[in-house]
């Protein structure tokens, strides 16, 4: 059964600050992977795919890595404003469609 | 494009009430899922459909039953509430099965059951 990880739970930065969130997962039998953005009492908003056979992924100040054999993901954030302030969820996904979810990172960026 | 829409965003029942929790998308997806999700257990897949008439059982999918007569359409039906149904309830889609695509989600629907 396919477990998230999400570390750290929660992250406090200033801003201007590059950070790091991590998520790993246990079968590393999946399609690919999704990192989503949560605000709170909100839907959430995707941020990247991540193909099973793709090495990473960027949009804008944000860029995403995944290493399947290792069963690991990385989101980075360059330049943290406080705007970018939320939770960050990771979900691999499988043939089906199916998303397994960690419980994510909660992100504060202070002023 | 509106997207994908859920209503009710909020709801409360009483214990043994049913109900249906109504998800439309206008982008021509064919695949539809529900999720809950709980403090401090992320979220959890309830039921998904890849296609008009086919349905399929989740994770979480004891109390709820769900049917897809339409590619627009994939309503969730809860059929004798219960507290430990108190969530919010997200509903996704995206183009196709196949891990290809990428997933969005609507802005929820929270459901207190007393």
């Amino acid at each position: 059964k396919q477990e998230v990880t999400q570390i750290p739970a929660a992250l406090s930065v200033p801003e201007g600050e590059n950070l790091v969130l991590n998520c790993s997962f246990t079968d590393s039998a999946i399609y690919n992977l999704q990192w989503f953005r949560q605000d709170p009492g909100k839907g959430l908003t995707s941020l990247l795919l991540i193909q099973s056979s793709q090495r990473e992924q960027t949009s804008g100040r944000l860029n995403a890595s995944l290493d399947k054999s290792s069963g690991r993901s990385t989101l980075y954030i360059a330049a943290s404003q406080p705007g970018d302030s939320a939770t960050y969820l990771c979900a691999p996904g499988g043939a089906t469609n199916k998303l397994i979810f960690g419980t994510g990172t909660l992100l504060a960026v202070q002023p | 494009n509106a997207g994908v829409t859920q209503t009710p965003k909020f709801q409360v029942l009483k214990t043994g009430q049913s109900m249906t929790l109504q998800c439309a998308q206008d982008m021509n997806h064919e695949y539809m899922s529900w999720y809950r999700q709980d403090p401090g257990m992320g979220l959890r897949l309830i039921h998904y459909s890849v296609g008009a008439g086919i349905t399929d059982q989740g994770e979480v999918p004891n109390g709820y039953n769900v049917s897809r007569s339409t590619t627009e359409d994939f309503p969730l039906r809860l059929l004798s509430a219960a507290p430990s149904q108190t969530s919010v309830y997200f509903c996704a889609s995206s183009y196709a099965a196949g891990g290809t695509y990428e997933q969005y989600f609507g802005p929820g629907t929270r459901l207190t059951v007393t």
